[in-house]
């Protein structure tokens, strides 16, 4: 079976400092890692997945396969960056609904 | 472009009330759809899939069932609500692997 553990319910950084929200798995075969934000009053989005490489609004987020991890970084956390943020697992390849969510770490990002 | 949409956004209904929930989906044809429900603490849980008009697929035993009379169209429903109804509901519609989200609707059960 997959999981998916975030281990911070919340986190609170200074505007400016940098942030890392963690994302560990627990899955057999070859994931996809994504990471979905849900800013105030906004629907849930995709922000990223492992297999674009891309850094979205300064963020990046790296599978290491080692450590089963996917955790996501940015240098210098911004106020606009407060948001509820969720992990998510997919094997390669697979549909929508083999889908598995973390429980979510809810960021704030303080003046 | 594709579109979705649910409502009511928000509800409150007493306990033994019926519960609809509705999701349309604009501007692509056959979508697959899901029912989320999202739990403070307890992230998504994907209640229904669905992969065409009157295909419902349930993931976990639960007091709701889900419908799909036409090919854009999800609802969620309940005979008889629970106080452990309550929650932020989500409808979503699955693209290249990303699911796009409705706005959500969020029921609370008296």
């Amino acid at each position: 079976a997959q999981r998916v553990t975030q281990p911070e319910k919340l986190l609170s950084v200074f505007k400016g400092a940098p942030v890392e929200l963690k994302c560990n798995y627990s899955y057999s075969g070859s994931p996809e890692l994504f990471w979905y934000v849900q800013y105030s009053r906004q629907r849930l989005q995709l922000l990223l997945r492992h297999i674009s490489r891309e850094s979205i609004k300064g963020f990046t987020a790296d599978l290491n396969k080692g450590e089963t991890s996917f955790h996501l970084k940015k240098p210098f956390a911004q106020e606009e960056d407060s948001a509820m943020y969720y992990c998510a697992l997919s094997p390669i390849s697979g549909s929508a609904r083999q889908l598995t969510f973390g429980s979510g770490t809810q960021l704030t990002v303080l003046p | 472009s594709q579109t979705i949409h649910q409502w009511p956004a928000t509800l409150v209904q007493p306990v033994g009330s019926p519960l609809s929930l509705e999701c349309t989906v604009e501007g692509t044809s056959n979508p697959n759809l899901y029912w989320y429900r999202q739990a403070a603490g307890r992230g998504l849980q994907l209640l229904f899939y669905s992969v065409g008009i009157g295909q419902i697929s349930s993931e976990v035993p639960q007091n709701l069932s889900a419908s799909r009379p036409q090919d854009r169209q999800f609802i969620l429903s309940s005979k008889k609500l629970l106080l452990s109804d309550s929650g932020f509901y989500l409808c979503a519609y699955a693209n290249t692997g990303e699911l796009f989200f409705g706005e959500g609707s969020r029921l609370t059960v008296l």
